[in-house]
């Protein structure tokens, strides 16, 4: 059974802290992997896209992967109230099945 | 504002109607997703469409049925629904592959009474 796993939180941060999340993947076959951003209620909006070993940066969030340790991580910057939300990993096989984590449940406390 | 298109954002209906949830995008992508997500949990995939044609099932009951007109549009047929099938209907899209992320259109809520 091919899995993703994440923390599901709370994660409570405090506003300008940053916030790291954590997921982890159980096929090591796997080469894409996302994550995603939902807040309550709406539909899952994609943060970042990462394929290959190290680190990837777009503005306040940071994407890092560790296929040999199976691991993916996003580290928020400068954490705001705004970014109270829940976030998706997402591990691809290189077939068209994303499989999602469980999620993990931000709070950003002024 | 999201490039895939959903509507309607929400549908009330009885477990005797028959409704359909439609879905578009206009990106070019070769392959359309259909997921459920239930509160709380993560979204589930139901079926994957790549260039027109029904490449996914993940065991969905026949109370829902899929269709795929163009390579633009994509529909989901419901019948003889139950209560527990209450729940955000997700439409996405991707270039397909396999490295592709999904773009996620705004939803569907659906309540069966």
């Amino acid at each position: 059974q091919k899995e993703v796993e994440q923390n599901s939180g709370p994660l409570s941060v405090p506003e300008g802290a940053i916030a790291s999340l954590n997921c982890t993947y159980s096929d090591r076959g796997s080469q894409s992997f996302f994550w995603y951003r939902q807040y309550s209620g709406k539909s899952p909006e994609l943060i970042m896209s990462i394929y290959s070993n190290g680190d990837k940066e777009d503005g306040r969030f940071t994407a890092q992967l560790n296929k040999a340790s199976q691991y993916v991580s996003l580290l928020i910057r400068d954490s705001q109230p705004s970014d109270s939300a829940t976030y998706l990993c997402a591990v691809n096989h290189n077939t068209d099945k994303l499989i999602f984590g469980t999620g993990t449940r931000l709070q950003v406390f002024p | 504002d999201t490039e895939v298109t959903q509507t309607p954002k929400h549908l009330v209906m009885g477990m005797t109607n028959k409704k359909s949830l439609k879905c578009e995008q206009h990106m070019g992508h070769r392959a359309m997703y259909w997921y459920k997500q239930k509160a709380k949990k993560p979204p589930e995939l139901m079926f994957v469409y790549s260039y027109e044609k029904l490449s996914i099932n993940e065991s969905v009951p026949s109370r829902f049925s899929p269709e795929c007109p163009n390579s633009s549009l994509l529909n989901l047929h419901l019948h003889a629904l139950q209560p527990e099938d209450s729940a955000l209907y997700l439409c996405a899209s991707s270039e397909g592959g396999g490295g592709s992320p999904l773009h996620f259109g705004n939803g569907t809520r659906l309540t069966v009474t």
